[in-house]
């Protein structure tokens, strides 16, 4: 079955300190997409950060990056330089299989930052 | 500004009355997606679209009805017949297509409905 397993409720950062929130996945396919979208209390979701099964690098978008590592079939986000404004609950989904019209995404449970000034 | 939007952002309603929440999408995607979200709880997928006039059930969609007559267009109906309709509703968008790519999908607002 495909699965997306958060497994920090809830997580403290020092403003200006890094972070990591892990999310480990679970499919039978081998090609996947993962996803990490950021909630704010406002509730809507934000696009933060994209990794192919096939990508070759790990990927960054600005202060986020993805930690992937694909024989534990983890996908965790590393936030660098923690700011007020990352407070916020942060979504990791799945995207599998990557082939064909299949546009669904499977969702974790979601863990919930707070950034301490 | 191209986003999508739902109206509207809060709404209220008695038990027993159907409720119709809204979505619109100016960002030229073929594909759009109607999830449920409860307190503590991820994404839950009520209906999606990928072209105009033809949809797919999701996870959750008894209780829910949804039409695309219009590109930009995704409505959803939430009927008496759901029987714990108070949530949060996000409506999404995404480009459809083949082969390995993103396709993110974009998020609006959403609408918090509440029934008494």
């Amino acid at each position: 079955a495909q699965k997306i397993t958060q497994t920090q409720p809830g997580m403290f950062v020092q403003e200006k300190e890094a972070v990591t929130l892990d999310c480990t996945y679970d499919t039978s396919d081998q090609s996947y997409g993962l996803f990490w979208y950021k909630q704010p209390s406002s509730g809507e979701m934000i696009f933060l950060i994209y990794q192919g099964s096939y990508d070759e690098q790990n990927a960054t978008e600005g202060r986020y990056s993805l930690n992937f590592q694909k024989a534990r079939k983890s996908a965790n986000l590393v936030i660098s330089a923690s700011q007020l404004g990352d407070s916020a609950m942060y979504f990791c989904a799945m995207r599998a299989p990557l082939w064909g019209n299949n546009r669904k995404l499977i969702w974790g449970l979601g863990t919930s930052l707070a950034v301490n000034p | 500004d191209g986003g999508i939007t739902q109206s509207p952002k809060y709404l209220f309603r008695k038990e027993g009355q159907n409720v119709t929440l809204s979505c619109e999408q100016n960002l030229n995607h073929d594909a759009m997606y109607w999830y449920r979200q409860d307190p503590g709880q991820g994404l839950r997928l009520i209906y999606y679209s990928q072209i105009v006039n033809d949809f797919q059930k999701g996870d959750i969609a008894e209780g829910y009805s949804v039409s695309r007559e219009k590109k930009e267009s995704f409505p959803l109906t939430v009927t008496s017949a759901q029987k714990n309709p108070t949530a949060f509703y996000l409506c999404a968008s995404s480009v459809p297509g083949q082969g390995q790519h993103t396709y993110e999908q974009y998020f609006g607002p959403g609408t918090r409905l509440t029934v008494t």
